[in-house]
């Protein structure tokens, strides 16, 4: 069964380091997404991608993150600077119309 | 803003007993999903609800959803331990609004 996968399973950084999380969605999927879960919580939206666009972000999603689909399989999230508070579970989702399937995640750590 | 509420948060039950989870949200929507997690892991798709009084059933699991009310909810039948998880609502309106997640631990 065709699923989403994620690399790095986990990343280290320190504070002020630029990272990029990289996502494979399924292959015939449209719809692109990126969430967190700070430990504990609940999972929050960051960005939604369709047709080589943003279509929707967050609040979240400041001038310090960016996305890209460098190709025709990649997505990837990049967190320029990141901070503490950046440390999180990253969810990479993908979807044909509804019911997004998500990966297995990064869990970023910001020391 | 829409907010999507779930209770309980916590749920201790024993195996073989009921219960119910219920998912409630502020504005319209006619698309809802429940997905489990483990701990640790990803989110797996349980259930997906596209219209009013739309039913799914999976096992000792089964979901409804009621548009008018703003209400879904996600109803075990004699729980087994293998059950024990999060389990999180999430509406749809173009991107998902999660709710609080519901831990649900089953006692042997």
């Amino acid at each position: 069964e065709p699923e989403v996968t994620q690399t790095p399973s986990h990343q280290v950084t320190q504070m002020g380091q630029e990272v990029i999380l990289r996502c494979v969605p399924i292959s015939n999927h449209l719809y692109f997404y990126w969430y967190r879960q700070i430990l504990g919580q609940k999972v929050e939206f960051l960005v939604s991608f369709y047709n080589n666009e943003i279509s929707e972000k967050s609040e979240i999603f400041d001038d310090q993150f960016s996305v890209e689909r460098p190709d025709g399989s990649n997505f990837t999230l990049k967190i320029r600077s990141t901070k503490l508070e950046d440390s999180a579970m990253y969810f990479c989702a993908s979807s044909e119309e509804t019911r997004p399937f998500f990966g297995p995640g990064t869990r970023l750590t910001v020391l | 803003e829409l907010k999507v509420e779930q209770n309980p948060l916590f749920l201790s039950m024993q195996e073989g007993k009921n219960y119910t989870i219920y998912c409630n949200y502020s504005t319209t929507s006619d698309r809802l999903y429940w997905y489990r997690q483990d701990p640790g892991k990803s989110l797996e798709s349980l259930f997906v609800l596209l219209s009013n009084g739309a039913v799914k059933q999976e096992g000792r699991l089964m979901a409804s959803l009621d548009t008018k009310a703003r209400l879904s909810t996600l109803h075990i039948t004699a729980a087994v331990h293998d059950l024990s998880a999060t389990y999180f609502c999430a509406v749809d309106k173009g991107k998902l609004t999660f709710g609080t997640g519901t831990r649900l631990t089953i006692i042997p």
